[in-house]
């Protein structure tokens, strides 16, 4: 257990509508990363934020966005979902803005019908 | 942008064999090169990694090599076993300003008992 949690763990939803998956980093970690991996595919970085700002960016669509709390947990909202957002998505954090490790949460599961 | 490429896309070898998989990265400026193991419908989990300052390291049966001019980076599993078996990914960071993460295609390892 990395101490990285995610919810929900399964998300089915229908074509255009919109969900927010949620993320709580380990304790002490300031910093959240956001990723996508779509069936058989690799992991492809989304966005990070360090302490309630945003640090990087990735692969995002515009459809996506990402916030960070005070509270320094994290949600990632997809809208106008489409067949193809079908994917895991993982949060990760690290220490800092510039620590070399992140540790991963266990993922949620999006479906898209 | 940066480009990972990994290679075997999928690995064969028997219980005791090594296994090597290799990775190579366009950008010069990438500083840090960990190595992640995901198992089934698992979260990525960091296994080793390698600073651009540093050439070799090792832990255990799990070793990581690092060519700085040719860009290119491999992870070495010796004595391997069943349970190593898992889907190995390799990734170049960038730590400047704005974090720039690149993660390789994966390579699915399997080892034969």
């Amino acid at each position: 257990d990395s101490g990285v949690t995610q919810t929900p763990k399964h998300l089915i939803t229908a074509t255009g509508q919109r969900v927010t998956l949620r993320c709580s980093p380990r304790s002490g970690d300031l910093s959240v990363y956001w990723y996508q991996q779509s069936l058989d595919q690799g992991l492809q970085f989304l966005i990070q934020y360090y302490n309630g700002e945003e640090r990087a960016k990735g692969n995002i669509l515009e459809r996506f966005s990402a916030q960070q709390f005070p509270d320094l947990h994290s949600e990632l909202n997809l809208s106008s979902l489409e067949l193809g957002d079908s994917a895991l998505y993982f949060c990760a954090s690290s220490v800092s803005e510039s620590s070399y490790e992140q540790y991963f949460g266990p993922g949620t599961r999006l479906t898209v019908t | 942008g940066e480009n990972v490429e990994q290679h075997p896309s999928t690995l064969s070898v028997q219980e005791g064999d090594s296994a090597v998989i290799k990775c190579t990265y366009s950008d010069s400026a990438s500083n840090y090169f960990p190595w992640y193991k995901q198992e089934l419908g698992k979260r990525p989990q960091l296994i080793i990694d390698i600073r651009s300052n540093v050439g070799e390291k090792k832990d255990q049966r799990i070793a990581v090599t690092l060519n700085k001019t040719a860009k290119h980076f491999s992870l070495h599993i010796t004595e391997t076993q069943p349970e190593d078996s898992a889907v190995y990914f390799c990734a170049a960071i960038r730590y400047l300003n704005f974090n720039k993460f690149y993660f390789g295609s994966g390579t699915k390892l399997n080892v034969k008992p």
